[in-house]
């Protein structure tokens, strides 16, 4: 399957900063990519979905101001959860697709904010 | 809204016996896919399935969907302790936009 990568694998912040995570396809253009963040022993819950280009589209219940999305190109997305508090401490795993195909995973983001 | 649960939550079973995990989602759907989770790490595909009938076999592993019931299945022929790990379904409400509702989760124990 296509790769995607995912830079950090980890992360360590003090509260009330900020952090960016990247998503990069490497082999493919991605029309759409996807964030999901993962709470311990629970399962992946959408944050986003990013279109190159256009606005991110934020699922209910997430803030838009607080989690940055930026798909610049068809290639990387960014997310960038901002004023990071101990709550936001989570697994955050992105997805990338081109047009009507699976979606592919990178390997994940582990939060951990002090 | 598209509601995706696995049954069980949790399985421990021991080696060599069969089982069957069991997702059940809400809403039509003509695409679902599987995939496995080891502690810290991201998602590994399993399966795709496309249609109605569509079965799929890797390994000990096989996964079938039967969109009228609503209803996938992986099943577990003799379990080894290698595969130990957390599946998940995942379904994606609109044919072609990629975007997926992801199960609970079942997190299975295979015991020596």
């Amino acid at each position: 399957g296509a790769v995607v990568s995912q830079h950090p694998s980890w992360v360590i912040c003090k509260s009330g900063t900020s952090v960016k995570i990247e998503c990069r396809s490497l082999d493919f253009q991605a029309t759409t990519m996807f964030w999901y963040r993962q709470f311990p022993k629970q399962s992946l819950m959408l944050m986003a979905t990013s279109n190159e280009g256009s606005k991110a589209t934020y699922e209910q219940g997430v803030e838009k101001d607080k989690f940055l999305i930026n798909h610049a190109s068809l290639t990387l997305s960014t997310l960038t959860v901002t004023s990071a508090h101990p709550e936001d401490s989570s697994f955050y795993i992105c997805s990338a697709a081109y047009t009507n195909t699976e979606a592919f995973f990178g390997q994940g983001t582990r939060l951990t904010v002090v | 809204e598209l509601k995706v649960e696995q049954n069980p939550l949790f399985l421990s079973m021991q080696e060599g016996k069969n089982y069957t995990i069991y997702c059940n989602y809400s809403t039509t759907s003509d695409r679902l896919y599987w995939y496995r989770q080891d502690p810290g790490k991201s998602l590994e595909s399993l399966f795709v399935l496309l249609s109605n009938g569509a079965v799929k076999q890797e390994g000990r592993l096989m996964a079938s969907l039967d969109t009228k019931a609503r209803l996938s299945t992986l099943h577990i022929t003799a379990a080894v302790h290698d595969l130990s790990a957390t599946y998940f379904c995942a379904v994606e409400l609109v044919f072609g936009n990629e975007k997926l509702t992801f199960g609970t989760g079942t997190r299975l124990t295979i015991i020596p």
